[in-house]
């Protein structure tokens, strides 16, 4: 139950179309639902997040999508760029517990 | 240089030796972090220090020890290297009750 199941595990991409990532949780008591951005030899850092408040956040040309009654959030891409080739992870807490529990990432390519 | 920094950054060592990866923030966040990384395992946390003096099991802690005498520090023990211990290792802070965790650069260990 404490699990986060990303999908997929490897994305390839032309450049200037949409990429999107998906994540699903069991656990109802999640209520933030960040993605990491993580280039190679470099820690992950945040890139967006969201609280089940809100359907989506978008942020530029990156946007989170969630369905609290599907337990599922998503992450969309627009307009992918090469420089967005990295890996993105997505993850879940609740509000009683600072640990992430996190997906197992996927590996975008964005092809020029 | 404020942040989060590890050191060393690139160690080799052998089976049975003790090795310590050392993890310096500047922030004064309270929340501290261990993770290791393997390619289809994600991020898997070991360790984490919610403040001075205050440590706790993550996900995959046998092998490791670590201590927090200093907000600022959190050093990562491994009392004998074994070779399933060869990762990249990772170091973050959190600062509560925001939730966004920043990484350090990574430390990568190979066990001979």
């Amino acid at each position: 139950q404490q699990q986060v199941k990303q999908s997929p595990q490897s994305l390839i991409v032309q450049k200037g179309g949409i990429s999107i990532i998906n994540c699903a949780y069991e656990n109802t008591a999640f209520d933030y639902f960040p993605w990491y951005q993580q280039f190679p030899g470099k820690g992950p850092a945040l890139l967006i997040a969201i609280r089940p408040d809100v359907s989506e956040k978008k942020e530029g040309r990156f946007t989170i999508s969630f369905n609290k009654s599907a337990k599922q959030f998503s992450l969309h891409i627009m307009d992918s760029q090469p420089g967005d080739s990295a890996t993105y992870f997505c993850a879940a807490s609740s509000d009683s517990n600072y640990q992430l529990i996190w997906g197992a990432g996927t590996k975008l390519i964005i092809k020029p | 240089d404020a942040g989060i920094t590890q050191s060393p950054r690139y160690k080799i060592t052998e089976t049975g030796r003790q090795v310590t990866l050392m993890c310096h923030q500047t922030w004064s966040h309270s929340y501290m972090f261990w993770y290791r990384q393997d390619l289809g395992h994600g991020l898997r946390l070991i360790y984490y220090s919610a403040a001075a003096d205050i440590t706790d099991k993550g996900e995959v802690p046998d092998g490791y020890v670590v201590s927090r005498s200093k907000t600022e520090n959190f050093p990562l023990t491994l009392e004998s290297a074994t070779r399933s211990q060869t990762s990249v290792y990772f170091c973050a802070s959190d600062r509560a009750p925001e939730k966004e965790q920043y990484f350090g650069p990574g430390t990568r260990l190979t066990v001979t």
